[in-house]
C-alpha cells in the first residue's frame, strides 16, 4: 500500500525556474492539502483541495499553483522560484476534509532554491 | 486568528513520562490533534480530541480543555524510538476548517 507518493524527494533550482512537486495518493481520498515546513514554523499549509475539481488558499499560498484534475493527483507549481521558497514540501490527504482531525503525509520534497 | 505555543524541547530518560503542552488562542475550533515526525520524515497521526477530557491510546494519552484553552501529550513509559518531534493542531471553524499547526516540541530521550 503506497499511501501518498511524492517526487522529487530533493531538488535543488535556480531562481526563476519553473517546477512542479507530484504528488499521486492511492487512497480515494476525497481532499488533499500542500504544506511547508521550515524549521521553528512548523507546517504552515499552502494549498488545499475538498474535491477533485475544487482547490483553495491556505495561509501561505502566494507564489503557488494546484490543481485537481482527478482524485489521485495534486501537484504543485511554483512558476518563477526565490529562494524563501526553500523547504521541505509535504503532501497530505483526508477521506473526507479533515473531520477528525487525521491527515495522511507523504514522505516530503525537499527543495532547495539557489 | 489562532495560534498554538508549544515548549521547543523536551529531554528526558527511558522509562520516563514526558508531558507536552500546547496551549492556543483561537475564536474557535472543532477539535486538537496530535503528529509525530521522525527525523524530518512523515508526520503521522497520534491522536484526536474533538470533545473535552482524556483519550488514551496505548502509552500515549492526549487531554483537551476548551475552557482553559490548553491540550497536552503524555507520554508514559518512554522509549527511545520515542525521540521525535511533535505538533499539536488545531481545526478552526474558520480558514475552511483546515489543520493549523504548532511550531512543534522536539523530544529526546536518553538511555
Amino acid at each position: 500500500i503506497a499511501g501518498i507518493t511524492q517526487a522529487p524527494t530533493s531538488q535543488i533550482l535556480a531562481a526563476g525556474r519553473r517546477m512542479t512537486l507530484r504528488c499521486t495518493q492511492d487512497m480515494r481520498h476525497n481532499a488533499m492539502y500542500w504544506y511547508r515546513q521550515d524549521l521553528g514554523l512548523g507546517l504552515r499549509l499552502i494549498h488545499y483541495s475538498n474535491t477533485a475539481g475544487t482547490t483553495g488558499k491556505g495561509e501561505v499560498p502566494d507564489g503557488y499553483s494546484v490543481s485537481r484534475a482527478n482524485t489521485d493527483d495534486f501537484p504543485l507549481t511554483l512558476a518563477s522560484a526565490v529562494p524563501s521558497q526553500t523547504s521541505v514540501y509535504f503532501c497530505a490527504s483526508s477521506p473526507g476534509q479533515g473531520d477528525t482531525g487525521e491527515l495522511f503525509f507523504g514522505e516530503g520534497s525537499r527543495l532547495t532554491v539557489l | 486568528g489562532q495560534s498554538l505555543e508549544q515548549p521547543s524541547e523536551v529531554t528526558a530518560v527511558e522509562g520516563a513520562i514526558v508531558q507536552i503542552n500546547c496551549t492556543y488562542q483561537t475564536s474557535g475550533f472543532y477539535g486538537l490533534s496530535w503528529y509525530q515526525q521522525h527525523d524530518g520524515g512523515a508526520p503521522t497521526f497520534l491522536s484526536y480530541n474533538g470533545l473535552d477530557g482524556l483519550e488514551e491510546t496505548g502509552r500515549f494519552s492526549s487531554f483537551l480543555s476548551r475552557s482553559d484553552s490548553y491540550g497536552y501529550l503524555l507520554l508514559q513509559e518512554l522509549q527511545m524510538k520515542d525521540s521525535a518531534s511533535y505538533f499539536c493542531a488545531v481545526r478552526p471553524l474558520w480558514k475552511d476548517y483546515k489543520l493549523s499547526f504548532g511550531a512543534g516540541t522536539t523530544v529526546t530521550v536518553r538511555a
